[in-house]
């Protein structure tokens, strides 16, 4: 267990849709990433987030966006749903040392 | 344009032998790598990492080794077992102003090792 939770853990919905994701990092770390796991595809980095400020983008559609509140926990909102955006999303949080620590991921199915 | 490329997408091993992951990078910002073990419908797990000062790093029977002028690192494990069958992913770190940091991740290498 890496201390990292996220819900739901999955979630089948409609093209056109929008969806909220949830994570919450370990206890202590600041910061949050979310990532992107296709068929077939690596781990693509989509943002990360250090005590409630955008820190770094990465490959992150203009129909995604995500936050970190205050609690630092953290949303990733999909909208406008494609097919394409069927994947595993990955949230991951770390402290000071470089490693992550990823959550078991939110499987999205878009139908 | 893959910073971090793991040219192999599969390997398959005996077990009791050693497992070779090989990873290449690019860039030569990157002063910090690592290895992710990951099963399926399972989130990455952190296995071993190695600063750019160093050109090897231990830890049981992972061990990572770096090479800064070829550009190249790879991970041994010795003795392979089948627990280890999973698929391995190699991240670079480049850090940046302070807490930013991102990793750059290769596309994974399928390791299967066989009873």
């Amino acid at each position: 267990d890496s201390g990292v939770t996220q819900t739901p853990k999955h979630l089948i919905t409609a093209t056109g849709q929008r969806v909220t994701l949830r994570c919450s990092p370990r206890s202590g770390d600041l910061s949050v990433y979310w990532y992107q796991q296709s068929l077939d595809q690596g781990l693509q980095f989509l943002i990360q987030y250090y005590n409630g400020e955008e820190r770094a983008k990465g490959n992150i559609l203009e129909r995604f966006s995500a936050q970190q509140f205050p609690d630092l926990h953290s949303e990733l909102n999909l909208s406008s749903l494609e097919l394409g955006d069927s994947a595993l999303y990955f949230c991951a949080s770390s402290g000071l040392a470089n490693e992550q620590f990823f959550g078991p991921g939110t499987r999205l199915t878009v139908l | 344009d893959q910073q971090v490329k793991q040219n192999s997408p599969s390997l398959s091993v005996q077990e009791g032998r050693i497992s070779i992951l090989n990873c290449d990078y690019t860039n030569s910002m990157f002063d910090y790598f690592l290895w992710y073990k990951k099963y399926p419908a399972e989130g990455p797990t952190f296995l071993i990492s190695i600063s750019s000062i160093k050109d090897k790093n231990e830890d049981g029977r992972f061990t990572v080794f770096l090479n800064k002028s070829a550009k190249h690192l790879s991970l041994h494990i010795v003795p392979s077992q089948p627990g280890d069958s999973a698929v391995y992913f190699c991240a670079a770190s480049e850090t940046y102003a302070g807490n930013n940091r991102k990793l750059i991740w290769g596309l994974g290498t399928s390791l299967a090792v066989n009873p």
